[in-house]
């Protein structure tokens, strides 16, 4: 049983650049979420995915986007990056968006210069 | 909205000592709670988790943990700790029904946890 997968596990962009990162769920689950971890803090949630809409946000603004596709899968764009945006972001599955207990991935290791 | 105060960056303890890591919470609304464990240059595995019923949860590899609901608190412990238990723990929570948190998890800060032979 295969579990959360993510890719690309390192990227290294440039300021401005724009970045795609993608999230398979483990199988069986329908939601995804996405936190972005800084080096040295706890994991910051930035949106949550179900049926293919965006369910939940957190306070990240509107460069960080994202999608869910029918086969559950998701990605996380972000756009004109700025050298905060270094960090490791982890997507997470559950099943339902409300009451599943959340399974991670091993996260993408994103460095922007 | 949730908030979460691990109270120790950092608790370096000798093999085959017990262990405490504490971990507090504020909420307006009942919650979930969680442990989960993060090994250098890796994604976070769970550890344990309360989401109903007995107040102390176990994990598979002989961590516990208790719910105390007065205290705010869901402290994760360990009688005796091993080489392999050298990691990151995180505790999280989760609003456990409606409001604008519900769905999402609010991690604290981490504690490192350091085992020495």
């Amino acid at each position: 049983d295969a579990g959360v997968t993510q890719s690309p596990t390192h990227l290294i962009k440039t300021r401005g650049q724009q970045v795609t990162l993608r999230c398979s769920p483990k199988s069986g689950h329908d939601t995804v979420s996405w936190y972005q971890q800084a080096l040295g803090q706890g994991p910051q949630f930035i949106f949550q995915y179900y049926e293919e809409e965006e369910r939940q946000r957190g306070n990240f603004p509107d460069r960080f986007s994202g999608h869910q596709f029918p086969n559950y899968s998701s990605e996380l764009n972000v756009n004109a990056l700025l050298l905060g945006d270094s960090a490791l972001y982890l997507c997470a599955s559950s099943l339902g968006f409300y009451r599943g207990t959340q399974y991670f991935g091993p996260g993408t290791r994103l460095l922007v210069l | 909205a949730q908030s979460v105060t691990q109270l120790d960056s950092q608790v370096p303890v000798f093999e085959e000592a017990p262990v405490e890591l504490r971990c507090n919470y504020s909420s307006s609304v009942s919650v979930y709670l969680f442990w989960y464990v993060q090994y250098p240059n890796q994604g976070l595995q769970l550890l344990l988790k309360y989401l109903s019923g007995s107040t102390l949860v176990e994990s598979i590899n002989g961590f516990e943990a208790e719910f105390n609901k007065s205290q705010t608190s869901f402290h994760l412990r360990k009688p005796s700790v091993h080489i392999s238990d050298t990691a990151e723990y995180f505790c999280a929570v989760s609003a456990s029904a409606g409001g604008t948190s519900y769905g999402k998890l609010t991690f604290g800060q981490g504690t490192i946890l350091t085992v020495h032979p």
